[in-house]
């Protein structure tokens, strides 16, 4: 079934620590986007990529890097990972400017 | 950067109207999305708006102006599964897709 798939599903995650969450697509879609969601605070974007090759920073971009190799991947590390990291990250992707993003199901992380 | 603003909370009867604002002002414009999120899942996409005007989607409308940066997510009928967040989206002149805080919606018997 097409789609787009994240892992891990959830993850205990030590301060300090590196983590790599992952996203693929199978859907040939150009436009990739990672979320955090909190309570209060409803979606914020850390990071999105137009195309294969280029990525650019969002709203909360500090602490997270992301690489776009190729259209299917876009994975999402967190370097050196601290508690306000806690949150639930989604990652989406729209085939075009002009249609709509379809999300994943969603990485619960708790940094402890 | 992007200011999304839509209100936190609204609580309607079954089988009532309920409208949901959202107002917005971006770095250019290529597009306004509505989604739907209950509990613990993902978003789910609604509708899309690009001219002005009203789109119309069974017991779903939504409504764009772009002069004044305003829509507006109708959803008629209410029904007990139409309790959720709904969360407006605006996508920039560089494409970047940003959301509001979403708005809560409470659907009592």
């Amino acid at each position: 079934i097409a789609g787009i798939t994240q892992a891990p599903t959830s993850q205990i995650l030590a301060a300090g620590r590196r983590m790599t969450l992952r996203c693929t697509q199978d859907m040939r879609h150009n436009a990739m986007y990672w979320y955090r969601q909190d309570l209060g605070l409803g979606l914020r974007l850390i990071h999105y990529s137009n195309t294969a090759g280029t990525t650019g920073k969002g709203e909360v971009p500090d602490g997270y890097s992301v690489s776009r190799a190729n259209t299917d991947d876009f994975p999402l590390t967190l370097a050196s990972a601290v508690p306000s990291q806690t949150s639930v990250y989604f990652c989406a992707s729209s085939a075009a400017e002009n249609t709509e993003a379809f999300f994943g199901q969603g990485t619960r992380l708790t940094v402890v | 950067g992007q200011n999304i603003d839509q209100p936190t909370e609204m609580t309607a009867t079954e089988g009532a109207i309920v409208q949901i604002n959202c107002t917005y002002q971006t770095s250019g414009f290529n597009g306004l999305f509505w989604y739907q999120q209950h509990a613990g899942e993902a978003p789910t996409f609604l509708s899309y708006n690009v001219l002005d005007g009203l789109e119309e989607k069974g017991r779903f409308s939504s409504f764009l102006s772009r002069s004044k940066g305003y829509s507006y997510l109708l959803l008629k009928e209410l029904q007990m599964k139409d309790s959720a967040s709904y969360l407006c989206a605006v996508r920039d002149g560089d494409y970047k897709l940003s959301f509001g805080a979403g708005t809560t919606v409470t659907v009592r018997a």
